[in-house]
């Protein structure tokens, strides 16, 4: 258990349906990642936050992909209108202000329908 | 796009013998990290070797990196079944960039 925590660990939907998911990086942590990890590959950045700011999106994150973190703390990504191509494993990560050891979450595994 | 590639993509050996993975990367680096993902899993982070060192070790674990080649091997000595797992190295990206870019891993399986 790395500190990291996230919410749900799977989540199977219908395609079109909207999901949200959870990170609680660890609390001194001010930097929160995401990525996403399909079959056979490595994870893929998505995005990242200083404290609450959303510092860098990657062009894999389509308009119907949005990355929250009020107050700095925990972080929400919320898909739209998933697609069958969105199933993936979407990995939360956390480090204090470098790209140094990044500390990640045990990931939620989405499969749409 | 990843960044790195790792060879062999799979790999399969018996329990206590060594196992060496290697990494390439495409740009220059501050740094080279090499993490773990057992099945399923987040990953974990093993070692981070500097551009301006060519030798580390940790525990089991010795890693290289030649920055003239964009290149790093992981090794683990003495293997042991809960290695099993696949390994992934990641950089820095381009001089500046603030996120990893991660290879696409070497799947590494111990037999007993």
């Amino acid at each position: 258990d790395t500190g990291v925590s996230q919410d749900p660990r799977h989540k199977i939907t219908k395609r079109g349906q909207n999901v949200t998911f959870r990170c609680d990086p660890i609390s001194e942590h001010n930097r929160l990642y995401w990525y996403r990890q399909t079959l056979g590959q490595g994870p893929e950045f998505l995005t990242y936050f200083q404290n609450e700011a959303q510092l860098e999106k990657s062009r894999l994150l389509s308009d119907r992909f949005s990355a929250e973190r009020p107050k700095g703390s925990f972080s929400t990504l919320e898909i739209q209108r998933t697609e069958q191509g969105d199933s993936a494993m979407y990995l939360c990560a956390s480090t204090w202000g470098s790209l140094d050891e990044q500390f990640f979450g045990p990931g939620t595994r989405l499969t749409v329908l | 796009s990843q960044q790195g590639e790792e060879d062999p993509q799979a790999l399969s050996i018996q329990e206590g013998e060594n196992a060496t993975m290697n990494c390439s990367y495409k740009t220059s680096i501050n740094n080279l990290q090499w993490y773990r993902q057992n099945s399923g899993r987040g990953l974990v982070h093993l070692i981070l070797i500097r551009s301006n060192e060519r030798e580390k070790h940790s525990g089991r674990l010795r890693v290289t990196l030649d920055t003239s080649k964009k290149s790093s091997s992981l090794l683990i000595t003495a293997s042991r079944a809960a290695d099993t797992a696949s390994y992934f190295c990641a950089t820095d990206g381009d001089q500046g960039a603030q996120k990893l870019v991660f290879g696409q891993g070497t799947r590494l399986t111990i037999n007993p």
